[in-house]
Formats: C-alpha cells, sequence, structure tokens
C-alpha cells in the first residue's frame, strides 16, 4: 500500500515570497490533516479535512495561510506571502475513522520550508 | 484547549539499560493516546496507542506504555534499548467527548530525543 506522499520535499524562498505545498493522501482515507512543525517543538495541527470540507482550521493563520482539497483527494497549502517565522517542516497525515473512533493517522515525509 | 508536556527533551542513555520517556496530558473527559517515532531523516511513525481496554499497551519492537488516567500520563517505556532506538519520540493526545467519539486532531507535546550509547 502507497503511503502519503508529499512535494517538493524542500523548498527555500525569500520572505514575501509565494509557496505551495501538494499533498496525496492514503488511498481511500477520507480524513487529512496539515501539521506545521518548527525545528524543536512537535507538529501543530493547521488544518482538519473530512473529505473536502473543513471539520477544523482554528490554528491556520487565514491572513496568509489557505489550503483546499477540491476533490476530496489531494490537498495543497499555500503560503503568501510567506515570512521567516514560517520556516519549518510542514506534514500531511491521512486516516480512516471507523465508528466514533479516527485510527492512526499515517504521516508523509513532509516538505521543509527554508524563508530567507 | 488539550495540551501535551514531554518532560524530557533529551534523554541519553546506555546500550540495554532500561528507558522511560514521560509524557503527561491536561485533563479531559476521554482521550486517546498516542507515542510516535521519528527516526533521523524519516517520517513520523506509530508507536503504539491506546484507545480503549487495558492500560497497558505494547508495540511490536519491546516498548510498552501505561494509560494512568489519575496522574494523566502516559509513560513510554522499554527494559533494555538498542543502538536502533535512537530517535525521536512524540507522544500525542486526541480528545473524545463524554460519548467517547474523537475529535480527530492530534495534540503533540514537544519530543524527546532519545540516545542511545554503545
Amino acid at each position: 500500500e502507497a503511503g502519503v506522499a508529499q512535494s517538493p520535499r524542500y523548498k527555500i524562498i525569500e520572505k514575501r515570497q509565494s509557496v505551495a505545498f501538494w499533498c496525496n493522501p492514503i488511498s481511500g482515507h477520507a480524513t487529512l490533516y496539515w501539521y506545521q512543525q518548527i525545528l524543536g517543538q512537535g507538529p501543530k495541527l493547521l488544518i482538519q479535512f473530512q473529505n473536502n470540507g473543513v471539520v477544523d482550521d482554528s490554528q491556520l493563520p487565514k491572513d496568509r495561510f489557505s489550503a483546499e482539497r477540491l476533490k476530496g483527494v489531494d490537498s495543497t497549502l499555500k503560503i503568501q506571502p510567506a515570512k521567516l517565522e514560517d520556516s519549518a517542516v510542514y506534514l500531511c497525515a491521512s486516516t480512516l475513522r471507523s465508528g466514533r473512533v479516527y485510527n492512526e493517522q499515517f504521516f508523509g515525509p513532509g516538505t521543509r520550508l527554508t524563508v530567507l | 484547549a488539550q495540551s501535551v508536556t514531554q518532560l524530557d527533551s533529551q534523554v541519553p542513555v546506555f546500550e540495554e539499560a532500561p528507558v522511560e520517556l514521560r509524557c503527561n496530558y491536561s485533563s479531559s473527559v476521554s482521550v486517546y493516546l498516542f507515542w510516535y517515532v521519528q527516526y533521523p531523516n524519516q517520517g513520523l511513525q506509530l508507536l503504539l496507542k491506546y484507545l480503549s481496554g487495558s492500560t497497558l499497551v505494547e508495540s511490536i519492537n519491546g516498548f510498552e506504555a501505561e494509560f494512568n488516567k489519575s496522574q494523566t500520563s502516559f509513560h513510554l517505556r522499554k527494559p533494555s534499548v538498542h543502538i536502533s532506538d535512537t530517535a525521536e519520540y512524540f507522544c500525542a493526545v486526541s480528545t473524545a467527548n463524554a460519548g467517547g467519539t474523537s475529535y480527530g486532531k492530534l495534540t503533540f507535546g514537544q519530543g524527546t530525543i532519545l540516545t542511545v550509547h554503545p
């Protein structure tokens, strides 16, 4: 079974530029998450999708970050314009929901963003 | 809001020694608990999880964790570590409502770097 795919793996941009990340979850996983992991910290949820609807985006900085999952499969996360503090690894994860419980989340390899 | 505290940022240990990585979470009606591991240059992988039932859960590679509701803890232990256990370990919590329905999102601790020396 193929895992969660993310691209690009690395990205270096200058502040005020735009950047986009792509994620392809495991086939059949209706729930998709984007996390931000700053160096030395644990991952922090940015947004959670159930199919193509947003479940939780309470921690997404909406003035500069946006995300979409138009067909309920692939997802893109965009930052426009980027700031120095956006330097982090952006992780995508997906999961199945069985009844009342979400199963384990499967994580992609992440995209390491460096903002200069 | 839920919070997770991993009490040690780094744990150095010699090979074949026992180890305990500590994790505490803020109280909630119901929680689901996870330990993830991140080996160097790799993604996060699930190590073990507590959803319900026995409070002691085990992984296939010798780790175990015990859910202690009264102390709101989920410490990870291994009686004898190997060089290959060197990695960063993350404790994570997913909350649920009183009926046990999970909200899905994970709140992570800041991570503990386990370094096993020969």
